[in-house]
């Protein structure tokens, strides 16, 4: 069974950061492009990032490029984002989600909130 | 970048009819590379169809996708009470990935 769950999510003042996890298992996970998306509640999807399988190229959407970095750890079958400089606006569910041709998997999602 | 719309932004049907949602591209996408995700209320999203029209493993045939280019369009035949859902279509054509802004199917 393919599973990815994300966990590091929680509540973080302006300015801090945080690192979120996404732990995968039943696929092979270093075939994979991997992203991260994020859902404010009750808004839709937005894209931030992703990593090429073997992780030497990385992309990122303009919102995030300087603040959020995506990693990877094909022995572990981990993927990572650490996000720096977090505003108010960041406040949402991170998701990570597997290739898309390969079986478009998602994670249950955890929780950002950005609050003094 | 590519800038998804999708249409319409709601859809009210009834169990057994059918819905045909629309999602149209600013400019081609290259091989198809158009997905759609279901989200039900308080989950996750999940991947229906990707390449424009292959279903995702273990979904219903019920599902399906077409079209090519810039026009997309996905189908459920006899909605179930379980589909009524949010959905997103997202290309996938290289990096800087964008998704729709949803359709929302309710009774």
């Amino acid at each position: 069974e393919v599973q990815l769950v994300e966990s590091g999510g929680g509540l973080v003042q302006p300015g801090g950061s945080l690192r979120l996890s996404c732990a995968t298992s039943g696929f092979t996970f270093s075939s994979n492009w991997m992203h991260w998306v994020r859902q404010v509640p009750g808004k839709g999807l937005v894209w931030l990032c992703d990593i090429t399988p073997d992780g030497s190229r990385t992309a990122y959407a303009d919102f995030v490029k300087g603040r959020f970095t995506i990693s990877r750890d094909n022995v572990k079958n981990m993927l990572y984002l650490e996000m720096n400089s977090l505003r108010d606006d960041d406040t949402a569910v991170y998701y990570c989600e597997s290739q898309i041709s390969r079986g478009g998997h998602w994670g249950q999602g955890t929780l950002v909130t950005v609050s003094s | 970048e590519i800038v998804l719309t999708q249409s319409p932004d709601t859809l009210s049907l009834s169990p057994g009819e059918r819905a045909t949602l629309s999602c149209r591209a600013s400019q081609i996408i290259n091989n198809n590379q158009l997905a759609w995700h279901q989200q039900r209320p308080g989950q996750a999203p999940r991947l229906l169809i990707f390449g424009s029209s292959n279903r995702a493993s273990g979904i219903p045939d019920r599902f399906s996708g077409s079209g090519s280019g810039t026009d997309f369009t996905l189908t459920i035949n006899g909605l179930e009470p379980e589909d009524f859902a949010v959905y997103y279509c997202q290309e996938y054509d290289g990096s800087f990935l964008t998704f729709g802004p949803g359709t929302k199917v309710d009774i």
